[in-house]
Order: C-alpha cells, then sequence, then structure tokens
C-alpha cells in the first residue's frame, strides 16, 4: 500500500523568508500524481501545487515550487517570499494514475509565519 | 459557480444517534470521495462513488457507515449509532470525469461532535 511522510510536524519561518516542507512517499508505481494541499483555520483545502511523477520538470505556481526526487520518493514544497497568509496546515498526498482514484495524505505540516 | 457544498458545518449528536453528513458536488463533477480527518491528522480516504455507483468502499468501516449518491440530491454519509470516536472532520471532494487528476475541489467540512 502506498503511504506518504511529512517528517516535520511543525515549521516556522520569518515573513519574506524562504521555507522547504519535506515529504517523502513510498509506493511500487512508475507512474502518478502528487499533491500538495494547504488547510487554512477555516478548515477549507486549497491545491497549492501539482506534479506528475513522469514529467522531470519541477512544478511552480508563483511563490510555491517541488523539488521532486523521483529516485529517492521525495517531494518537498518551498515556499519563497514567505506572507502571512500562508501560514496553514500543509498536507502531501499521492494518487496512483491508474486505478482507485483515491488521494493518500501525509500527517501535515503546521507552517507558523513569524512578523 | 458554487464549489462543492456540505453541510451542516457543525453537527453535535449524542451517542447512539444517526448522522448524515450532505455534500452537493461542483457543478458539472460526476465523482464523489469522502474523507475523514482526526484532530492533528492527515485526511483519510473513506469512499469514491459516482452516480448510484460505490466505486471504491475500501476506507469505510464495515458496520454503522454507509454512503450513497443518488441520481438526483446530494452525496449522504450516514454514521448509525455515533460513538465518540466518530467525532472528526468529514470532507467530500469532487472531480470531474478525468478522476481528478488535476486535483480535487473539497468542500469546507462538517465538524461532528459525538457527545
Amino acid at each position: 500500500a502506498q503511504t506518504v511522510t511529512q517528517s516535520q510536524p511543525e515549521m516556522s519561518v520569518q515573513e519574506a523568508e524562504t521555507v522547504t516542507l519535506s515529504c517523502t512517499y513510498d509506493t511500487s508505481e512508475s507512474d502518478y500524481y502528487l499533491f500538495w494541499y494547504k488547510q487554512p483555520p477555516s478548515r477549507q483545502m486549497i491545491l497549492v501545487i501539482r506534479q506528475e511523477a513522469y514529467k522531470q520538470q519541477n512544478a511552480t505556481e508563483n511563490r510555491f515550487s517541488v523539488n521532486f526526487q523521483k529516485a529517492a520518493k521525495s517531494f518537498s514544497l518551498k515556499i519563497s517570499d514567505s506572507q502571512l497568509g500562508d501560514a496553514a496546515m500543509y498536507f502531501c498526498a499521492y494518487r496512483k494514475t491508474q486505478g482507485a482514484q483515491k488521494l493518500v495524505f501525509g500527517q501535515g505540516t503546521r507552517l507558523t509565519i513569524n512578523p | 459557480n458554487a464549489g462543492v457544498m456540505q453541510n451542516p458545518r457543525h453537527l453535535v449528536r449524542r451517542r447512539g444517534q444517526e448522522a448524515r453528513l450532505r455534500c452537493s458536488p461542483m457543478k458539472g463533477h460526476s465523482h464523489v470521495y469522502w474523507y475523514r480527518q482526526l484532530p492533528e491528522e492527515g485526511l483519510k480516504f473513506m469512499v469514491y462513488l459516482q452516480k448510484e455507483n460505490i466505486i471504491d468502499e475500501s476506507g469505510m468501516p464495515k458496520e454503522r457507515f454507509s454512503a450513497e449518491f443518488p441520481k438526483e440530491g446530494p452525496s449522504i454519509l450516514r454514521i448509525q449509532q455515533v460513538v465518540r470516536g466518530d467525532s472528526a472532520a468529514y470532507f467530500c471532494a469532487s472531480s470531474s470525469g478525468q478522476g481528478g487528476i488535476y486535483g480535487y475541489t473539497f468542500g469546507s467540512g462538517t465538524r461532528l461532535t459525538v457527545v
């Protein structure tokens, strides 16, 4: 079974600085999708960024980028120029390409932004 | 264009009562997924449904839990004879026919409290 591990329960960063959140996963599949979701106190799950495993190029979305290391099964999220609104729980998630379409989530990392 | 609508937002039930959680998917989406989030944990997959069909219920407890997505109306997650351990946030997500390869749209969740 696929598993997703986020080893950092909490992280903090100064406003305007850069922070990296770690995620590793375990799968025997060669093709799959990876996601980062943000969950602010409102509880809404917001998609931050997605990566397709067959693409070698790392995905970027404005201040958010990933470092996807397929061989190491690592999928870290880098947030540049951190803003107060980035404070939230961040969840890494995995989805197979074929078959069951469920998302498998990590335990989450609580990110605090210090003004 | 409303997103995924879940209601109620908060639900309090006494032990032994029934809880009914509703989810209306995003317009144009025919795939619905239910997830449960215990405090300070990631989301855990429960069930995946398409209209009138349960596709994957591998994450659903064998007893007391059921889900449906009728031809007309919202998807319903039903928990019979609730116990304290059922207290959690329950999230619904929906996707189009491509099965969420671009990410799912989540509702804001229903927080169930069993007293």
